[in-house]
């Protein structure tokens, strides 16, 4: 079965400080992953999605850029954190089908 | 824009009950259904997902599609305290992207 993680769970960063969230999938091959927001109170924002190793579609221009440097893993990164920065990241994977699994998130608080 | 829209709540029934919770969309080209709950400061769990117009059942879930309303609902059976949630509506627009609604708050109370 597949198994997806994310890491760290929790972080707290001060402004313009970088971030580095890692997202892994595990029993699948060639997945397509993405990146999403979701901000207090507001729906999910797709950030970044990925159909291969180094294929990176950005959705919305921002401080944020994202990286996939294998084939199960998927980076998001900046390299200076805003405030408007804070929110839930959360990793998800799609195969075959189009209904996406996503995995446990990176709470981040950028204060 | 392509949007998706749900009535954000809460939504509050009796244990034992029906819920139903319903999502509209704005792209009439859309091919692809889902819903996703999501408890509070977890990540959002597909529970259904349906393709062609009707109804889909899976256990105490009905999703019901209507294209030419473009509109899609989600009954829960016998509703559960387990079950408060909130539940996110999701249309594919394109082949790997999903538009999400901002969610409907589900509270059942014993």
């Amino acid at each position: 079965s597949q198994t997806i993680h994310q890491w760290p769970a929790t972080l707290v960063q001060p402004v313009g400080s970088p971030l580095s969230l890692e997202c892994t999938v595990e029993g699948t091959s060639n997945p397509n992953l993405y990146w999403y927001r979701q901000a207090a109170g507001r729906g999910l924002q797709l950030l970044f999605y990925s159909v291969g190793i180094g294929q990176i579609s950005s959705e919305v221009p921002q401080n944020l850029s994202a990286s996939r440097p294998q084939d199960r893993q998927f980076i998001l990164s900046s390299k200076k954190l805003l405030l408007s920065d804070s929110g839930f990241y959360l990793c998800a994977w799609r195969r075959a089908g189009l209904e996406q699994y996503f995995g446990p998130g990176t709470r981040l608080t950028v204060t | 824009q392509k949007e998706v829209e749900q009535n954000s709540g809460p939504l509050s029934v009796p244990e034992g009950a029906i819920a139903s919770l319903n999502c509209t969309y704005s792209d009439r080209g859309s091919q692809s259904f889902f819903w996703y709950r999501q408890y509070s400061g977890k990540s959002p769990e597909l529970i259904m997902f349906i393709y062609s117009n009707g109804d889909k059942e899976d256990g105490r879930f009905t999703a019901q599609l209507n294209k030419a309303s473009q509109y899609v609902s989600l009954l829960i059976r016998d509703s559960q305290p387990s079950d408060s949630a909130t539940y996110l509506c999701a249309v594919n627009i394109v082949a790997d992207k999903l538009i999400f609604g901002t969610g409907t708050r589900l509270q059942v109370f014993p």
